[in-house]
């Protein structure tokens, strides 16, 4: 029962360097999320996608983007990153962003980012 | 745009002692959600609350969501070292399109 896995768990980069954030799901979730979560600022969504083959923006997604690689995976590239993207980033799914009754996410380990 | 406000953001409190978490939303909803997160761990899903009214009980936690207020409050009763965590609340509007818009956390420290 592995649920929401994460690679890396950490990285440090340079500013301009770029990198692929992984996130794959084994519970056939349909919908899957990327959050960054910052001191005092609590999850803001950068990415999510509703269903295979859709990804749409959220509330801070400048700088970065998303493939929606198939239903288990779903990644997040950081083309040219910044010190403003240190950060812990989170990934999660759910079952049914649409229909279902609650949107109960599950959430990976999350992945600590420092760019320098 | 919804925000989501909690507060307080920091609690320091005895073992023993009670006290309550309030969470305000700006926009109509009723389905709000409350996360633990320990330290330099994930979010894990405590409660769900998906109608106006309804109420959550574990162990010395209990969650209540008033919709009308567009408030949600979850409880601590006889507080222990283990609870010490941060909680969030998130609200869930227009079926989840827009994943959950969270609170910034309450971090909450029960000292012996």
């Amino acid at each position: 029962n592995a649920g929401v896995t994460q690679t890396p768990k950490f990285q440090v980069l340079k500013t301009g360097q770029s990198m692929t954030l992984q996130c794959a799901q084994d519970m056939n979730h349909n919908s899957m999320y990327w959050y960054r979560q910052d001191p005092g600022m609590g999850l803001r969504l950068i990415y999510y996608s509703a269903s295979e083959g859709t990804t749409d923006k959220g509330e801070v997604p400048n700088g970065y983007n998303v493939s929606r690689l198939n239903k288990r995976e779903f990644s997040l590239r950081l083309e040219s990153a910044a010190p403003s993207q240190t950060s812990v980033y989170f990934c999660a799914s759910s079952w049914d962003t649409y229909s279902s009754f609650a949107n109960v996410l599950t959430f990976g380990a999350g992945s600590r980012l420092t760019v320098l | 745009e919804l925000k989501v406000e909690q507060n307080p953001l920091f609690l320091s409190m005895q073992e023993g002692k009670n006290y309550t978490i309030y969470c305000n939303y700006s926009t109509t909803s009723d389905r709000l959600y409350w996360y633990r997160q320990d330290p330099g761990k994930s979010l894990e899903s405590l409660f769900v609350l998906l109608s106006n009214g309804a109420v959550k009980q574990e162990g010395r936690l209990m969650a209540s969501l008033d919709t009308k207020a567009r408030l949600s409050t979850l409880h601590i009763t006889a507080a222990v070292h283990d609870l010490s965590a941060t909680y969030f609340c998130a609200v869930d509007v227009g079926g989840g399109a827009d994943g959950l818009t969270f609170g910034k956390g309450t971090h909450l420290i029960i000292q012996p």
